[in-house]
This record gives C-alpha cells, sequence and structure tokens, in this order.
C-alpha cells in the first residue's frame, strides 16, 4: 500500500498569502489529521476529518481551515499568512476515527517570508 | 490537562550501547500511546504502541517500550543502538474517543562512532 502522500513538499510564501496544502492518505483510510510543526511549540494538533466531517479542531486561529473529499483526500488552507506560520505542516491517516493509530506523510514545508 | 512531557531534550549514546528514552504522561485515564521517530526533514514513523495488554511492547527497529501505569509512564529502549538510529523520538498519546494526538516535545538522539 501507498503512503501518505502531501503536495507540495516545499511552499515559499510572503505574508498575507494564502496556502493550500494537499493530503492524500493511505488507502482506504477515512480519517485525516493535520499537524503543525515548529522549532517552538513542538508538534500541534490543528484538525480531524473523518468521511467529509470536521471531527475535532485544536486551538489555532480561524485562518487555518481545511476540508476533506468523498475520496478521503484533505486539504488545508492557511489564509493571510504571517511569519509566525513558517513550519512544517503534517497530515497524518487513520483507519478510524477514535483512538486508531495514526500514519504520517512527509509534511509539506512552508515558509513564510 | 492532558500533557506528554519527554524530560530528555538531547541524548547522546556510543554506537552500541543501550538506550532509555523518558516518556511520563498525564492523563484522566490511561490513554493510548505511542512512539515516533523523525528523520531530518522527514514525517513521522510509528516505532510501536500501546493500546491494552502485555505492558512490554515491540516495535520496529529493535525498539521496546514497557508501559507503568503506577508511574504514568512509557519508556523506549533499545539494547545495542546504531548510527543509523540518530533522529528525533517523539512520545505521543492519544485519549480513548478521540484522535487529538498529543506529542512530548522529542528527545534528539546522537549516536557517537
Amino acid at each position: 500500500k501507498a503512503g501518505v502522500t502531501q503536495t507540495p513538499r516545499y511552499l515559499i510564501k510572503t505574508r498575507g498569502q494564502q496556502v493550500t496544502l494537499s493530503c492524500s492518505p493511505i488507502s482506504g483510510h477515512r480519517s485525516v489529521s493535520w499537524y503543525q510543526q515548529t522549532p517552538g511549540q513542538g508538534l500541534q494538533f490543528l484538525f480531524e476529518y473523518f468521511s467529509e466531517t470536521q471531527r475535532n479542531k485544536g486551538n489555532f486561529p480561524g485562518r487555518f481551515s481545511g476540508r476533506q473529499f468523498s475520496n478521503s483526500r484533505s486539504e488545508m488552507n492557511v489564509s493571510t499568512l504571517e511569519l509566525g506560520d513558517s513550519a512544517l505542516y503534517l497530515c497524518a491517516s487513520s483507519a478510524r476515527v477514535r483512538s486508531d493509530t495514526q500514519y504520517f506523510g512527509p509534511g509539506t514545508r512552508l515558509t513564510v517570508l | 490537562a492532558q500533557s506528554v512531557t519527554q524530560p530528555d531534550i538531547h541524548i547522546t549514546v556510543s554506537e552500541g550501547a543501550s538506550l532509555e528514552l523518558r516518556c511520563n504522561y498525564s492523563y484522566g485515564a490511561t490513554p493510548y500511546l505511542f512512539w515516533y521517530v523523525q528523520s531530518p526533514g522527514q514525517g513521522l514513523q510509528l516505532l510501536l504502541k500501546y493500546f491494552s495488554g502485555d505492558t512490554l511492547v515491540q516495535g520496529i527497529k529493535g525498539f521496546e517500550a514497557e508501559f507503568k501505569r503506577s508511574q504514568s509512564s512509557f519508556n523506549l529502549r533499545k539494547p545495542s543502538v546504531h548510527w543509523s538510529d540518530a533522529a528525533e523520538y517523539f512520545c505521543a498519546v492519544v485519549g480513548y474517543n478521540n484522535n487529538d494526538m498529543r506529542f512530548g516535545a522529542g528527545t534528539r538522539l546522537t549516536v557517537k562512532p
């Protein structure tokens, strides 16, 4: 089985712009979670989607949003980028929504200038 | 509040020596516990997990971890470290009935030749 894929792998944006990141889960997995990883804050949970519905949300401003499609692929969007949004964004997929093992993609490295 | 603590930010061991990485958690009930490893610029790879049952869990790459309820700990061990084990290691917990994974700050492992 192919693993979790994320595109693009690297992205450079400027402040004020918006960005969309994409995640394709492992085949058959219906839950997709997103995490932000920074040197200062570590790994932080952004949100989780299951069957196109947001099931859980972390403590991030409304500029961070996401969605999931009927094929379980997910996108996250960050609007009005700030310098502090520079991070590695990781996507993870799991088969179920509750307490299941999550498998991570390689991440998208976002740099905001 | 739910939290995960990895007391050691950085550990250096000699190749062939044994390794123990510490993890303590604070949670309302026994959570599900995971260890992940991350190489530079990469996503997270699952080493092992504990859901229930035998408190000594075997993982990939020769790693094992022991769950100790009385100490709220889930320490990772390896009897003989290889140079390729140099990476960052994250302990993580997930509560029952959700996929909101909380991570420790990570322990960076350096392996001396």
